[in-house]
């Protein structure tokens, strides 16, 4: 196990619906990042929150949206959902420092349907 | 321009025998650091080993090892001794300097008794 824990692990949700996934980090992980990962498909970065604030992005338009708090936990959230944003999302936790520790430990992700 | 390429869908070995999975990068960055995750059908990514740009020797972590061509830009993990464990998909990861990770489309390897 890693560490880092994922809620909920699946969930169905409506077309046009908002919706809230969490993440805890590892103890004495200050960074975390979110991706998506479809079906099929390798992961693809989300955003990524370095001591509650955003310093990286990727291609995902603002409805995609995040908080870090101040235990390094975070939450990912995602307005007016689409069918297209059905997949599994993942965070990773990490503390940027030596090479080899910017390692990032994954949780075991949320499934998330869209209908 | 893809950052993290991996050409094999789709991988078959026999338990016990040696496979090697194909990852090619594409980078200007000096200094940056090359993964291997493993993901079974549960969803958690599993870290398996890392090799950074200016470690001169190949990574190995017990089963794995990392072949790393730096010149040719390639990074393609060897598992020995295949166990049925090993069925998973395998996924070929960068961190450049701005600390994400960028993930290559996988490899799925299915081990036979």
């Amino acid at each position: 196990e890693t560490g880092v824990t994922q809620s909920p692990t699946h969930l169905i949700k409506t077309r046009g619906q908002q919706v809230t996934l969490r993440c805890s980090s590892q103890s004495g992980h200050n960074t975390v990042s979110w991706y998506q990962q479809a079906l099929g498909q390798g992961p693809q970065f989300i955003f990524q929150y370095y001591r509650e604030e955003e310093n990286g992005r990727g291609n995902f338009p603002p409805r995609f949206s995040g908080l870090q708090f101040p235990n390094y936990s975070s939450e990912l959230n995602v307005n007016a959902l689409e069918l297209d944003d059905s997949a599994l999302y993942l965070c990773a936790s990490s503390y940027p420092g030596t090479a080899k520790n910017t390692e990032a430990f994954f949780g075991q992700g949320t499934r998330l349907t869209v209908v | 321009a893809q950052k993290i390429t991996q050409t094999q869908p789709g991988m078959f070995v026999q338990e016990k025998e040696a496979v090697t999975l194909d990852c090619t990068y594409d980078t200007s960055d000096q200094s940056y650091g090359l993964f291997w995750y493993k993901q079974p059908s549960s969803g958690e990514m599993i870290f398996l080993i890392y090799q950074g740009s200016y470690d001169e020797q190949n990574a190995t972590e017990g089963r794995y090892s990392l072949n790393f061509q730096k010149a040719r830009k390639s990074a393609n993990l060897v598992i020995s001794a295949s166990q049925l464990g090993d069925s998973a998909m395998y996924f070929c990861a960068m961190r450049e300097r701005d600390y994400k990770l960028s993930f290559g489309a996988g490899t799925t390897v299915t081990v036979r008794a």
